[in-house]
């Protein structure tokens, strides 16, 4: 069965400064790989997607994240962060079989910002 | 283009009541699933429906059930409230079963309470 981990329950960035954000994965096949991030009492809004290609892809909000596929990862980065990045994110490998899919998510990554 | 709504926004249940939440996905989607978000358990897929049929099922018990709308809406429905059942609930859809257009668009959510 596929999982998700995310390693870092909470993780304290300052403004300005970069972000990484891990995420490993198990998955018998090609995974398909996604990044949402949640703002209190909100729901999920995608930052990024992997399906197959380059390895490195670019999101929204100057996100960007890279699959590696030896090491089973797709970690998170943006090289500067912003006040407003504070909020919940969450990686998410999808599992489609036939028609039928599902998303199974990681615990989620809690990012905290100071000024 | 509008978003995934959800309806009603919040909900306050006594144990063994039943309730129903209410889902219209993005115009054009025929892919609807649902996802239960707890603090203990993180997020996790309840069920899926396209066009009308369920065509993946998580691990939830039977009080846990859905269906979807010739229009694509889609509910869900929980019979006999535990306490444990408070949590919130999302929403996804997407636009069809085509693995390269497999984008999940959540909705804000369902915050339900059971006292």
């Amino acid at each position: 069965a596929q999982s998700v981990t995310q390693p870092d329950i909470h993780i304290t960035v300052s403004e300005g400064a970069s972000l990484e954000l891990r995420c490993n994965y198990s998955y018998g096949a090609t995974p398909y790989l996604f990044w949402y991030v949640q703002s209190p009492g909100q729901g999920l809004q995608l930052l990024l997607k992997y399906f197959s290609g380059d390895t490195l892809v670019q999101g929204i909000k100057g996100f960007e994240a890279e699959f590696k596929r030896s090491q089973s990862s797709f970690n998170l980065r943006k090289p500067s962060v912003h006040w407003s990045d504070a909020a919940e994110y969450f990686c998410a490998v999808g599992d489609y079989t036939g028609t039928a899919s599902k998303l199974t998510f990681g615990t989620g990554t809690r990012l905290q910002v100071t000024l | 283009k509008a978003g995934v709504t959800q309806t009603p926004r919040y909900l306050i249940k006594t144990r063994g009541q039943q309730v129903t939440l209410s889902c219209s996905p993005i115009s054009g989607h025929r892919s609807v699933s649902w996802y239960q978000q707890t603090p203990g358990q993180g997020l996790q897929f309840l069920f899926e429906y396209f066009s009308e049929t369920q065509r993946n099922k998580g691990n939830f018990p039977g009080r846990f059930s859905g269906r979807q709308f010739s229009n694509s809406r889609s509910e869900m429905n929980v019979s006999t409230l535990e306490l444990g059942d408070s949590a919130l609930y999302l929403c996804a859809s997407r636009a069809s079963g085509n693995h390269n257009t497999d984008t999940q668009y959540f909705g804000p959510g369902t915050r339900l309470t059971v006292l």
